[in-house]
């Protein structure tokens, strides 16, 4: 059983351009969180997403975030005309359907992203 | 609102010593915790979590974590340190009773085990 994939594990875009981040959760998994990762800093929440559903976006910015789930195919988040402080690590985590409370998140590799 | 505090931004410790990470957690209902470890340059990989039950919680690598509610603590701790266990330590708590989905992490300490 493969765990959490993210793609690209690098990324690296000039100001203005749009960032596209995906990730593919463990098989069986429905639920997908996104975190953000500064250097030398925690985790920070961004958004929770189920299938076609976004269930808790109020860790994303206001502008120029966004996050997807769809029927098929991975959770995307979207980031468009970057700026450099949007560099930072990038994480995914998934966990089971059924109750999620206690459920453990299991997370990906990270996308690193650079902006030049 | 619910938040997590791990109070040293480093723990240094020798080989075959005893060792504690510390976290405290602030929520207004009942608290699932988490410990997580983060090796460079990778995902954060799962250790222990208290949801119920008995205090002292037993995880993967030799760890263990002991929940004391009166002081709000979730310590992180290993009875004989490896050089093999540095990396970046996160604590993290869910309010099961604000929805229970989010999860706040804290800050992270690093643990440095010299040979």
């Amino acid at each position: 059983n493969a765990g959490v994939m993210q793609n690209p594990r690098h990324l690296v875009r000039r100001r203005g351009q749009e960032a596209r981040l995906r990730c593919s959760p463990m098989k069986g998994h429905s639920h997908v969180y996104w975190y953000r990762q500064l250097p030398e800093e925690g985790l920070k929440f961004m958004v929770y997403l189920q299938k076609e559903n976004i269930i808790d976006e109020s860790g994303m910015p206001k502008e120029r975030f966004s996050a997807e789930f769809p029927k098929e195919g991975p959770s995307i988040l979207r980031i468009q005309q970057v700026v450099r402080g949007d560099s930072a690590a990038y994480f995914c985590a998934s966990s089971p359907p059924g109750e999620f409370s206690s459920d453990t998140q299991y997370f990906g590799p990270g996308t690193r992203l650079t902006v030049l | 609102a619910q938040s997590v505090a791990q109070p040293e931004d480093q723990v240094n410790v020798a080989e075959g010593n005893p060792l504690t990470v510390k976290c405290t957690y602030s929520v207004s209902g009942n608290p699932y915790l988490f410990w997580y470890v983060q090796y460079p340059n990778r995902g954060l990989q799962f250790l222990l979590k208290y949801i119920t039950g008995d205090n002292l919680v037993k995880g993967s690598y030799g760890f263990e974590a002991e929940f004391n509610k009166s002081q709000t603590s979730f310590h992180l701790k290993k009875p004989s340190a490896l050089v093999s266990d540095s990396a970046l330590y996160f604590c993290a708590v869910r309010d099961i009773s604000a929805g229970g989905f989010k999860t706040i992490f804290g800050a992270g300490t690093r643990l440095f085990v010299k040979a």
